[in-house]
């Protein structure tokens, strides 16, 4: 069975500093791992893919299948990057369902 | 404009009553989802489809139920509303092309 596992509920940052969230899975096959991000009000949306590897809005994510890990990374927070975030791992066999993680509400210290 | 559209976005209605939620996506997209959310906690899947006429449960039970009769149109119904079903419920829909699924505003349901 699929499981994605995000340790911390909540992680204060201050502005300017680096920010990580940690995200572990288990899979059998080969994952598809994503990192979607809720701000207030606003709908769950997608923030990157690991398979196009880029960065969106600062932030970057690996995939380690050594560690089973895809965490998210920002050099330097900014304010705007308060929001709940959520890893999430894709079944590629038959349903395709998005498994989620618990989510980490990130907020950021001015 | 392609969206997915959640209606309604905020319910509370008492015990015993039949309600639908209401999920249309404008994407032309084959699969569709239904997440529950209660308040910060994980999402979970309870209901999807590959396309008209098919339906599957997802991971956490429900006692709702699905229907997808048209591509677009993925309404999940409850015959008799409890207490326990005040959550959050977050339709999604994914193409065939590409891996990203893409989710709607929520729809509110608190039932008293």
């Amino acid at each position: 069975a699929q499981r994605v596992t995000q340790p911390e509920k909540l992680l204060s940052v201050f502005k300017g500093a680096p920010v990580e969230l940690k995200c572990n899975y288990s899979y059998s096959g080969s994952p598809e791992l994503f990192w979607y991000v809720q701000y207030s009000r606003q709908r769950l949306q997608l923030l990157l893919r690991h398979i196009s590897r880029e960065s969106i809005k600062g932030f970057t994510a690996d995939l380690n299948k050594g560690e089973t890990s895809f965490h998210l990374k920002k050099p330097f927070a900014q304010e705007e990057d308060s929001a709940m975030y959520y890893c999430a791992l894709l079944s590629n066999f038959g349903n395709e369902k998005l498994t989620f993680g618990t989510g980490t509400r990130l907020t950021i210290i001015p | 404009e392609a969206d997915i559209y959640q209606t309604p976005r905020y319910l509370v209605i008492g015990t015993g009553k039949k309600i639908t939620l209401e999920c249309s996506q404008t994407m032309g997209h084959d699969k569709m989802y239904w997440y529950q959310q209660d308040p910060g906690m994980e999402l979970h899947l309870i209901h999807y489809s590959y396309g008209v006429n098919s339906t599957e449960k997802g991971d956490l039970s429900s006692e709702s139920t699905v229907s997808r009769i048209r591509t677009e149109h993925f309404p999940l119904t409850l015959e008799s509303a409890r207490p326990s079903h005040t959550s959050q419920y977050l339709c999604a829909s994914k193409g065939y092309r590409g891996n990203t699924i893409y989710f709607g505003e929520g729809s509110w349901l608190t039932v008293v």
